[in-house]
């Protein structure tokens, strides 16, 4: 069964570093999302991709964050310079289509910020 | 006021019991809901998913809409210790992107 994959499964980091998180979302999908999930808390929209560029964006994600689908398979998220209020779980999800589709998501990253 | 909201628990029931898990909300426009499961340190997985209000069973797992009221319910018959898991009702915010607004969820724990 096809699945969304993410690495790493946990990154411990300082603050003020910046962390790079990766996913490869399901091969024929069209849609590209993070959500973060600090502990506790419910999960929250991060940002949205749909060809090659941001469709959507959350007031959390501010100028410290960016994403990139580098070569066609990879979605990446990156966080410039960690605060410790960055520590959560990141979720990739990809959809196939826009329209009521189910959402597949990856097992989550555990970011640690120190 | 939030625009899912749902009670965190914790709920403890024995194998066998029937579950209520509920949401409300509060934008009338929304008319797709899903339930996910959410395993201790996994991602949420898909569970079920309803158009508008009524009812749809899919196994041991019911869901149901109430338009009326913003209020959707998720039901386990026969509850399993491998339901024990945090349950997130879910709803498309709109947008371009049909990003998902999740309620705090619920965790369940089914004791043997």
């Amino acid at each position: 069964e096809p699945e969304v994959t993410q690495t790493p499964s946990h990154q411990v980091t300082q603050m003020g570093q910046e962390v790079i998180l990766r996913c490869v979302p399901i091969s024929n999908h069209l849609y590209f999302y993070w959500y973060r999930q600090i502990l506790g808390q419910k999960v929250e929209f991060l940002v949205s991709f749909y060809n090659n560029e941001i469709s959507e964006k959350s007031e959390i994600f501010d100028d410290q964050f960016s994403v990139e689908r580098p070569d066609g398979s990879n979605f990446t998220l990156k966080i410039r310079s960690t605060k410790l209020e960055d520590s959560a779980m990141y979720f990739c999800a990809s959809m196939r289509g826009s329209s009521g589709g189910e959402l597949f998501f990856g097992e989550g990253s555990r970011l640690t910020v120190l | 006021q939030k625009e899912v909201e749902q009670d965190p628990g914790p709920l403890s029931v024995p194998e066998g019991a029937i579950v209520s898990l509920n949401c409300t909300y509060s934008n009338s426009a929304f008319q797709y809901f899903m339930w996910y499961r959410q395993y201790s340190r996994k991602g949420p997985e898909l569970l079920m998913y309803t158009y508008s209000s009524g009812n749809k069973e899919d196994g041991r797992f019911t869901a149901q809409v109430d338009k009326s009221s913003k209020y959707i319910s998720l039901f386990i018959r026969d509850s399993q210790p491998s339901d024990s898991a945090t349950y997130l009702c879910a709803t498309p915010g709109g947008g371009a992107t049909n990003k998902l607004i999740f309620g705090t969820g619920t965790l369940l724990a089914v004791q043997p």
